[in-house]
């Protein structure tokens, strides 16, 4: 079945990196997600990787994807306060009219 | 840049009272997907339309769920009769035609009393 798994909280201090947490179980994921919401507003796409990619970086943002074990992480350099959200991930179904299944995120805390 | 547009962003109403949601695609999207998120949940995808069709409402409550994309632009989704366990964010998402991915707009916050 299509179940995606996240880490429910994760406080860091300002300045260090955070690294953000996914499993997925459906190996015929094309591409994955990381999603950012502030409270009560929608998501905001922040990066994605293609299922034969292993790493993608985009400025403060690292994605790395092991599809053995199908895992994912997001990696934030030099947290900022402004960072603070939750933060999502979510595989996209082959053959699934681009249907996005999500985790039910973690919860990013950066304090000072 | 563009964005999906989405109104009202909040709605109170009370419980077998009806209620719709409507959204304006980013334009040149062929892709429209309504979402519902629970609170502390990730969303959960309720009706695709790909143009002026549905692709996929497997997980709509056809009961007391409706939605519609006529002319295959703006969508309008509607509850009738709304039940309290309806109370949820509801996303709008839009995406071209030849890529995966996905743009929300701000949602609607649906609370039934």
């Amino acid at each position: 079945g299509e179940d995606v798994e996240q880490s429910l909280f994760l406080s860091v201090r300002e300045g260090d990196s955070s690294v953000i947490n996914c499993t997925y179980t459906d190996s015929s994921s094309t591409y994955l997600y990381w999603y950012k919401q502030e409270p009560g507003a929608g998501l905001q796409l922040l990066t994605y990787i293609f299922s034969n990619m292993d790493m993608k970086q985009d400025q403060r943002l690292t994605v790395l994807l092991n599809k053995k074990d199908k895992h994912l992480s997001l990696r934030i350099a030099d947290t900022q306060t402004g960072d603070s959200a939750i933060y999502f991930c979510a595989e996209s179904l082959f053959g699934g009219y681009n249907k996005l299944i999500f985790g039910a995120g973690t919860r990013l805390a950066v304090h000072p | 840049e563009a964005e999906v547009a989405q109104s009202p962003r909040y709605k109170i109403t009370e419980k077998s009272q009806a209620v719709a949601f409507w959204c304006d695609p980013i334009s040149g999207h062929a892709t429209l997907y309504w979402y519902r998120q629970i609170l502390g949940q990730g969303p959960e995808l309720l009706v695709q339309f790909q143009d002026e069709s549905v692709v996929d409402d497997s997980q709509l409550p056809k009961d007391r769920f409706s939605a519609e994309r006529l002319k295959g632009v703006d969508s309008t989704l509607k509850i009738q009769p709304a039940e309290l366990g309806d109370s949820a964010m509801y996303l709008c998402a839009s995406s071209p035609v030849d890529t995966d991915t996905q743009y929300f707009g701000p949602g609607t916050r649906l609370t039934v009393l």
